[in-house]
């Protein structure tokens, strides 16, 4: 069964440096989506991407972040100056159909920032 | 705002029996209902959607939604020990990219 994978599982970055975390989406998926999740706390959305641009962002998604599809698999999320606040789970999903469309979650990246 | 909201629990149920998880949301204009699972330190894992009025089932699962009173459960029949787990409501309000969750209901089944 097709499944969203990300990379890396885990990452550990110093206050102010610059992390990009990776997603393939399902192959015939055409939306993607952030979400992370504080420890503890509820999924919060971040960001939805179609057709090579951003369709929906949260208060959340500032300057510092930004997401690309740099080819016809990949779906990037970069976090451009982290912040201790940034250390969350990071999801990301796919669907194929618009907004009101079933999601699928990939495992998720576990960013630590010390 | 829009909101979800959910029984934080921790919800205790005897294996075999009925589990039923709760949900309330804001908007009326919501369009579809999620049910997901998640285990500890793991992802969503979506398990049920309903779009509908009325009941939906899909194995020892049953989604009901309400749209009237805006409220949509998730019930569990036979629970086994592999139900524990953190249950989380997830709506798509009207046209929006995005699904709101709710804080998610911990359920442990009892042996």
């Amino acid at each position: 069964e097709p499944e969203v994978t990300q990379t890396p599982s885990h990452q550990v970055t110093q206050m102010g440096q610059e992390v990009i975390l990776r997603c393939v989406p399902i192959s015939n998926h055409l939306y993607f989506y952030w979400y992370r999740q504080i420890l503890g706390q509820k999924v919060e959305f971040l960001v939805s991407f179609y057709n090579n641009e951003i369709s929906e962002k949260s208060e959340i998604f500032d300057d510092q972040f930004s997401v690309e599809r740099p080819d016809g698999s990949n779906f990037t999320l970069k976090i451009r100056s982290t912040k201790l606040e940034d250390s969350a789970m990071y999801f990301c999903a796919s669907s194929r159909d618009r907004g009101f469309g079933e999601q699928y979650f990939g495992p998720g990246t576990r960013l630590t920032v010390t | 705002q829009k909101e979800v909201e959910q029984n934080s629990g921790p919800l205790s149920v005897p294996e075999g029996a009925i589990a039923s998880l709760n949900c309330t949301y804001s908007d009326r204009g919501s369009q579809s209902f999620f049910w997901y699972r998640q285990y500890s330190g793991k992802s969503p894992e979506l398990i049920m959607s309903i779009y509908s009025n009325g009941d939906k089932e899909d194995g020892r699962f049953t989604a009901q939604l309400n749209k009237a009173s805006q409220y949509v459960s998730l019930l569990i029949r036979d629970s086994q020990p592999s139900d524990s787990a953190t249950y989380l409501c997830a709506v798509n309000v009207q046209g929006a990219q995005k699904l709101v969750f709710g804080q998610g209901t911990r359920l442990t089944i009892n042996p």
